[in-house]
């Protein structure tokens, strides 16, 4: 079973600066790979597909790269909406998904 | 607009069964993949079920082999969860989930979920 390791556990970053967040899969997983946000008490959304493509209305702010092993969701210009936690998830043994733990990206 | 909406949750006994249904609308169901996710109190994500656009493929996590029956009408544009012997591992959120329609990997739609309570 591959297993995803997001780091870090928690980010505490200012408005306006930069977020970069990591999920490193356990084998290769090629480009299977999605990014979600989840606030409290909601149910995730869809920010990046096949590890780079941006779904439907998310801004330009978010962007995600990698492949085989090492991904990375980055965020630029945080916003104070913005907080909430990360969460990557695999589909590399179709049409089975798994999920990383998640990361908490707190705005102060 | 896309609206995924999960009904049939509840406090539920060790043992016992519940079926959840999620009723879609503002796409046309069943050109699309759909799945069960389902996030207990606390904590991370975990897929349950796939069910392909037609009901021929279909998948389950280990976890819940077994126990757990997916499907799905195409004309009612409605999806099903029939979960037996229960046990209190099971008690979380679950979500209705639709694969996006072009991705290898993603869910682009969510309903807000349903809560299972499996506790005597």
């Amino acid at each position: 079973e591959i297993v995803l390791t997001q780091s870090p556990a928690t980010l505490s970053l200012s408005p306006g600066e930069r977020a970069t967040l990591s999920c490193r899969a356990s084998q290769s997983v090629s480009s299977s790979l999605a990014w979600y946000q989840q606030r409290p008490g909601q149910p995730p959304r869809l920010l990046i597909y096949d590890a780079s493509n941006r779904a439907t209305g998310i801004p330009a702010r978010f962007s995600g790269s990698g492949s085989g092993t090492d991904f990375t969701l980055t965020i630029t210009s945080l916003e104070p909406e913005d907080s909430a936690v990360y969460c990557c998830q695999q589909r590399s043994n179709w049409p089975m998904y798994t999920f990383g733990q998640g990361t908490k990206l707190e705005i102060k | 607009e896309v609206q995924l909406v999960e009904s049939g949750g509840g406090l539920v006994q060790p043992g016992g069964s519940l079926r959840l249904s999620c009723a879609a609308s503002g796409f046309t169901f069943s050109g699309y993949s759909m799945n069960w996710v389902r996030q207990a109190p606390g904590k991370g994500l975990e897929w349950v079920s796939y069910i392909s656009t037609v009901g021929s493929t279909i998948f389950y996590a280990d976890f819940v082999k077994g126990r757990f029956t997916i499907s799905r009408d195409n004309a009612k544009s409605s999806l099903y969860l029939q979960m037996n012997t229960l046990r209190a591992e099971d008690t979380a959120v679950y979500y209705c989930a639709r694969d996006h329609y072009s991705a290898v990997a993603g869910i682009d739609s969510w309903g807000q979920g349903t809560l299972v309570t499996v506790s005597s």
